[in-house]
């Protein structure tokens, strides 16, 4: 599966957008984008995934590039109980090769 | 729906000990997975399978065994723990065919040896 980079740390104001980008440049063609968050020492919890075209659910959305070589999640109006760190993980749609390696991901941290 | 069930929450080990984290799912998934998580490090892979009587190896796999003798349970062995060992363990498991299947997390098992 293909590594992702992601910045260390973000900040945003509570009830603004919250826009998390991910690099994941080796991307192959067979592989989703996958993004989840953990909430303090909680186990990570799935927020939404997507191959090439964008996603919405009642939680986020996901902008994939035309590329495919990057993305961004975006909350559109942040909270403080969406303070956590962002994982954006790559991985193939068979699963055949299924060692996920998740990173450290994005702390965002929201505020007042 | 139990989902993926960790046990137990918190264990204390001394050096040398032995002990099994358990790690049920009642999913039906077929991919089952073991994470540990270090202050800073993020979640690092330790074992994996992809069915009954399959496991790999993961990113991080020197001091722990594994296996998995049915599609449910996937149970994580420690022989001799060192404090190296200290950390936050994450179970996760999800379907194989991984289009329509994010992985479902257990709440972790806090582990510290002394």
């Amino acid at each position: 599966d293909a590594k992702t980079t992601q910045p260390p740390s973000m900040d945003c104001a509570e009830g603004r957008a919250a826009n998390l980008p991910c690099n994941h440049s080796t991307i192959s063609g067979n592989e989703y984008v996958y993004w989840y968050r953990q909430i303090h020492s909680q186990g990570p919890q799935y927020i939404i995934h997507g191959l090439k075209n964008n996603e919405t659910n009642e939680m986020a959305s996901l902008i994939i590039t035309e590329d495919r070589k990057s993305s961004t999640l975006i909350l559109p109006h942040a909270t403080l109980r969406d303070t956590a760190v962002y994982y954006c993980i790559v991985r193939e749609i068979t699963g055949t090769a299924s060692k996920l390696t998740f990173g450290t991901g994005t702390r965002l941290q929201v505020t007042l | 729906n139990a989902g993926v069930t960790q046990t137990p929450k918190f264990q204390v080990l001394k050096t040398g000990q032995s002990m099994t984290l358990q790690c049920a799912q009642d999913m039906n998934h077929e991919y089952m997975s073991w994470y540990r998580q270090d202050p800073g490090m993020g979640l690092r892979l330790i074992h994996y399978s992809v069915g009954a009587g399959i496991t790999d190896q993961g990113e991080v796999p020197n001091g722990y065994n594994v296996s998995r003798s049915t599609t449910e349970d996937f149970p994580l062995r420690l022989l001799s723990a060192a404090p190296s060992q200290t950390s936050v363990y994450f179970c996760a498991s999800s379907y194989l065919v991984t289009y329509n299947s994010p992985l479902h997390f257990g709440n972790g098992t806090r582990l510290t040896v002394t």
